[in-house]
């Protein structure tokens, strides 16, 4: 089936304690992203890749990292998570720039509090 | 500043009845349009897309209509059911202008409620 998986589904963390987010994809994507959703935001863009090794910012990229170091993996690292980044993540994927169509796949998900 | 706009946070509609979700956008660099649809717990799923090279398309009971000259586009769902009550997001993609190709702007999202 294919899909965009996301870990953990749910986290709950303190200040300042490193935590990474995983995403995997096994639809052979070439571009991923990460969003975060907030209440009356929307989503918004963190970061994204077109390849392996190729990341850029998106919208609000400060406080995180991502690496591409595989096609099918796309992790968000916070080195120090703050309580301003509670929030809901959404990893995503979709083929590009080939087909024309830019469907993304979504991850089902993360919801993570920093107290 | 926002991009994409979605002026209205919910809608309330009638079973059976049409519901009409607006969008709004300011950059006219976009040239493909999507609507995505989320359930609570869910990540969002496509729905419908449209290039700007149209002005309309369809999609069973979804159709979504785009006006470039006033940067507007819209989703008509015929006839409303319960089960598309959700969170509709419109995006909007600059395809092929920019380093940031692909890259979706989202709105904020519209809330649909259709009532039995």
């Amino acid at each position: 089936e294919a899909q965009v998986t996301q870990n953990p589904r749910y986290l709950i963390t303190v200040t300042g304690k490193k935590l990474t987010v995983t995403c995997s994809q096994n639809m052979n994507h070439e571009y991923m992203s990460w969003y975060r959703q907030d209440p009356g935001l929307g989503l918004r863009q963190i970061y994204y890749s077109m390849n392996v090794e190729v990341t850029d910012k998106g919208d609000v990229p400060e406080g995180y990292k991502v690496s591409r170091k595989e096609k099918r993996n796309f992790p968000l690292i916070l080195e120090s998570p703050s309580p301003n980044q509670t929030s809901l993540y959404f990893c995503a994927s979709s083929l590009f720039p080939a087909g024309g169509s830019y469907e993304q796949y979504f991850g089902p998900g993360t919801r993570l509090t920093v107290t | 500043d926002q991009q994409v706009k979605q002026n209205s946070p919910s809608l309330s509609v009638q079973e059976g009845r049409i519901s009409i979700l607006n969008c709004d956008y300011t950059n006219s660099m976009f040239d493909y349009f999507l609507w995505y649809k989320k359930y609570p717990a869910e990540g969002p799923t496509f729905l419908i897309s449209i290039s700007s090279i149209k002005d309309k398309n369809e999609d069973g009971r979804f159709t979504v209509f785009l006006n470039k000259s006033a940067k507007h586009l819209s989703l008509h769902i015929v006839p409303s059911q319960p089960g598309d009550s959700a969170v509709y997001f419109c995006a909007a993609s600059a395809r092929n202008y920019g380093g940031s190709q692909g890259n979706l702007i989202f709105g904020k999202g519209t809330k649909l409620s259709v009532k039995p």
